[in-house]
């Protein structure tokens, strides 16, 4: 059964860089069948897509956080990252990993929240 | 950016019932269109993929339809499970965006 679990601080403070880990479990993002995706809920609100990695020149982000944000791959302990500059309270959310095959999310993490403040 | 609109916001529904929920995209996504299910405190669940193909395990009172610009997820009859927040999506090309949501609550 694949499996997909988001780590990572769960207080960041304003200025400072988002770090999230992706640890995949029964299978391998190495296999090129999938995008790996990142999607954040703020509180009380609806899904916003931060963007997805398929290859490295097929790396693909939300035009709103294109400047501040980067997904990369690590096959070697077979997760991907999350990493969000410069960050204000206006990134609290929960952070959920996915998996997409191209034709719909069908695979998500448990999602982890993350609060922005001093 | 292709703007998803959902509605209504909010439907209050009786078990048993019947639900139409109604996506409209700002410009055509062909058939590039999901359809997930949120509850409390939980990850979101793709239902439909493709505008009308059913996902994984996810039973037939289930069903979506439409094509370009207006689609619809049609619940048949409500079950207690079914109580839950629904979006839309599209992915016909980046950025993917989300409808705002539809609430289907206990009437």
């Amino acid at each position: 059964q694949v499996q997909l679990q988001e780590s990572g601080p769960g207080l960041v403070k304003p200025s400072q860089t988002l770090s999230l880990t992706c640890t995949v479990s029964g299978d391998s993002i190495s296999n090129g069948r999938y995008y790996w995706s990142w999607i954040r809920q703020p509180a009380g609100k609806g899904l916003e897509w931060i963007g997805r990695f398929y290859t490295s020149a097929s790396t693909r982000y939300n035009p709103s956080l294109k400047s501040r944000v980067t997904i990369s791959l690590d096959p070697s302990k077979n997760q991907f990252s999350l990493r969000l500059t410069s960050v204000t309270a206006a990134d609290t959310a929960v952070y959920y990993c996915a998996r997409d095959p191209g034709f719909g999310t069908n695979l998500w993490g448990q999602g982890t929240l993350v609060t922005v403040s001093s | 950016e292709i703007v998803l609109t959902q509605s209504p916001g909010t439907l209050s529904l009786s078990p048993g019932e019947g639900a139409t929920l109604s996506c409209r995209a700002s410009e055509s996504v062909s058939d590039y269109l999901a359809w997930y299910q949120q509850k409390p405190g939980q990850a979101p669940r793709l239902l439909i993929y493709g505008a009308s193909s059913r996902a994984t395990g996810i039973p037939d009172r289930f069903s979506g339809s439409g094509s370009e610009t207006d689609f619809t997820l049609t619940i048949s009859r409500l079950e207690p499970e079914d109580f839950a927040v629904y979006y839309c999506q599209h992915y016909v090309s980046s950025p993917v965006t989300f409808g705002q949501g539809t609430k289907v609550e206990i009437k």
